[in-house]
């Protein structure tokens, strides 16, 4: 079984450019997550879709940052203007349904950079 | 709102010794309990979780995790590690009624042969 996909692995802007970064969930997989992992710290939590409604973007700094999740499978992250303090590792996570207890599976990350 | 404490950034140990990782947590709900792994450049995986039952509870590649409600504790342990131990650990909760993980700091485990 394929893992979760997430492209680019890297990336590296300048303040005040955009960004977007992919994600392609597990096959069958209705919950998607997408968390930002500053260096030194735990995943935070940025945005919960279910299919392709969201569950929960309370933490999601919406002046700046988007996703999208079109037809309920992958998604997109998008950061506009970035700012330097963007810079850190966005993982994508999907579970097979919702549900608390539920296992989440992590993509490998793309690590964001911002000068 | 529910929070974690992983107790030590750091831990080294050197191979085949035990190690305990400590994972401290609050909410003022009950709580399902979690153990992800983290190895260089990939994603986390899932260790070992807590939801009810045995508070003793074990996990992949030989580690457990004991849940004790009174001191809001969920410690991880291994008696004997190796090399390919070596990577970050984090401790997560979520409340029984939803599906958002909070996580720790984490923790790196060094081990030294």
């Amino acid at each position: 079984e394929a893992g979760v996909a997430q492209s680019p692995r890297y990336k590296i802007i300048e303040k005040r450019q955009s960004v977007a970064f992919w994600c392609n969930p597990i096959s069958g997989h209705a919950t998607l997550y997408w968390y930002q992992q500053i260096l030194g710290q735990g995943p935070k939590l940025l945005i919960q879709f279910q299919n392709n409604g969201v569950v929960d973007d309370s933490q999601l700094p919406k002046d700046r940052f988007s996703a999208e999740r079109l037809k309920g499978v992958d998604s997109t992250l998008k950061i506009q203007p970035a700012k330097l303090e963007d810079s850190a590792v966005y993982l994508c996570a999907s579970s097979p349904q919702r549900g608390a207890g539920v296992e989440q599976f992590f993509g490998p990350g793309t690590r964001l950079t911002v000068l | 709102a529910q929070s974690v404490t992983q107790l030590d950034s750091q831990v080294p140990v050197f191979e085949e010794a035990p190690v305990e990782l400590r994972c401290n947590y609050s909410s003022s709900v009950s709580v399902y309990l979690f153990w992800y792994v983290q190895y260089p450049n990939q994603g986390l995986q899932l260790l070992l979780k807590y939801l009810s039952g045995s508070t003793l509870v074990k996990g992949i590649n030989g580690f457990e995790a004991e849940f004790n409600k009174s001191q809001t504790s969920f410690h991880l342990r291994k008696p004997s590690v190796h090399i390919s131990d070596t990577a970050e650990y984090f401790c997560a909760v979520s409340n029984q009624g939803a599906q958002k993980l909070v996580f720790g700091q984490g923790t790196r485990l060094t081990i030294n042969p």
